[in-house]
């Protein structure tokens, strides 16, 4: 069974451009989480998602950020107009769709991104 | 709301030794915690996790956590450290009953394992 796919793993962009970041959730699960990793900090809850559907997006930015879990196809993280602030580790975690709040979360391996 | 907070940035042990790292934690509600482990430029690998069945957990790698109400504490302990054990560890809250599993987290304790 393969873990959590994330892609790419390095993502190095100019300020202004946009970042698209994918994960794909082990098989079986239909919980998606991003978490985002500062240099020196923990990791921090970003969105939660159902496909099709946003079920908490209480840590996300308020402008430039926005994700989704279509019915086909992996996760996307976007974020347009990238700043220096915005580099960081991303992290990806999937959960199966079972008594959602002991649910162990399987994390993948993360993808860099580096705002020049 | 919930926190966790994680004293110390840096343990270092010898090989061998005993391996103790911190958390304590705050809960409006029962929580559940996890401890994680990372390893440099991988993702989050789940050491254990405490659900409210036994408040000794026994996770991978010799690990072993204690839940501690009164404490609010979940503190990590293996007897004897391997220098492969030489990772970032992070402990972790969710909300028992809660919607949804989202961690909180702490921001990690570097651990050094000397030969």
């Amino acid at each position: 069974n393969a873990g959590v796919m994330q892609n790419p793993r390095h993502l190095v962009r100019r300020r202004g451009q946009e970042a698209r970041l994918r994960c794909s959730p082990m098989k079986g699960h239909s919980h998606v989480y991003w978490y985002r990793q500062l240099p020196e900090e923990g990791l921090k809850f970003m969105v939660y998602l159902q496909k099709e559907n946003i079920i908490d997006e209480s840590g996300m930015p308020k402008e430039r950020f926005s994700a989704e879990f279509p019915k086909e196809g992996p996760s996307i993280l976007r974020i347009q107009q990238v700043v220096r602030g915005d580099s960081a580790a991303y992290f990806c975690a999937s959960s199966p769709p079972l008594r959602a709040s002991q649910e162990t979360q399987y994390f993948g391996p993360g993808t860099r991104l580096l705002v020049l | 709301a919930q926190s966790v907070t994680q004293l110390g940035s840096h343990v270092s042990v010898s090989e061998g030794a005993l391996v103790l790292l911190r958390c304590n934690y705050s809960s409006s509600v029962p929580p559940y915690l996890f401890w994680y482990v990372q390893y440099p430029n991988q993702g989050l690998q789940l050491l254990l996790k405490y659900t409210s069945a036994a408040t000794l957990v026994k996770g991978i790698n010799g690990f072993e956590a204690e839940f501690k109400k009164s404490e609010t504490s979940f503190h990590l302990t293996k007897p004897s450290a391997h220098m492969s054990d030489a990772a970032e560890y992070f402990c972790a809250v969710s909300e028992r009953g809660g919607a949804n599993s989202k961690l909180t987290f702490g921001k990690g304790i570097t651990l050094s394992v000397r030969p």
